[in-house]
């Protein structure tokens, strides 16, 4: 029944280490997003594909690399974490970009990353 | 880029009371202006959306409404309830691009019995 599920939902790891967070959508929507909460709760966009083609990509670090296998498939793989990374990861999705009758986004669980 | 402010950080009320959440944005393209709840713990959630095609929208205790000449929208809660307690997100964005949605950076409402 989940529409927008990610795992895993929290992820305690070390500095330097790397880490992948995985996220699928059953709602059969083509765009799908990652996003950063931080610890004062703002929510800023980080990436986002439309059928498996990357259309945003925010000014964020190149540790960071979203990986679309398919268009309900949307991964995010961090390389040598630090503890600025420390924060809420959400995954969401919409109907895509192109059409026009919803632009809701519907936004996964989140995932709780903590850099120690 | 769009810039999106909102005002109040946090907004403490009671029971019964009206609350009202001010947004103020950037990019005159903007034609997409949703509203997000964010209770503890949880995922963000849309409440109320509106086009900059119209000036106001209700659904039920809830509505929002837009100036797109001062480029400011605004959230309205009536007879809040304990349960409306949570982080209230503004958002824009431009319906061509459609995706790029840049959040306001929150609310805090708290609504006491």
């Amino acid at each position: 029944d989940t529409a927008v599920s990610q795992t895993p939902k929290y992820l305690v790891t070390q500095m330097g280490n790397d880490k992948s967070i995985k996220c699928e959508q059953n709602l059969g929507h083509d765009t799908m997003y990652w996003y950063k909460q931080d610890s004062k709760k703002f929510l800023k966009i980080m990436f986002s594909y439309n059928n498996k083609e990357l259309i945003i990509n925010e000014t964020v670090p190149n540790r960071f690399s979203p990986k679309s296998p398919d268009k309900a498939h949307l991964n995010l793989h961090i390389n040598s974490l630090e503890l600025g990374d420390s924060a809420v990861y959400f995954c969401a999705s919409s109907q895509g970009v192109l059409r026009y009758t919803s632009y809701e986004q519907y936004f996964g669980p989140g995932t709780r990353l903590t850099v120690t | 880029g769009e810039n999106v402010e909102q005002h109040p950080s946090t907004l403490s009320v009671q029971e019964g009371d009206s609350a009202v959440i001010k947004c103020t944005y950037s990019d005159s393209a903007s034609n997409y202006f949703p509203w997000y709840k964010q209770e503890l713990g949880k995922r963000p959630q849309l409440i109320i959306d509106i086009r900059s095609n119209v000036g106001e929208k209700k659904d039920q205790r809830i509505a929002v409404t837009l100036n797109k000449t001062a480029k400011h929208f605004s959230l309205h809660i009536t007879e809040t309830q304990p349960e409306d307690s949570a982080v209230y997100f503004c958002a824009a964005s431009r319906e061509t691009s459609g995706s790029r949605l840049t959040f306001g950076e929150g609310t805090q409402l708290t609504v006491n019995p």
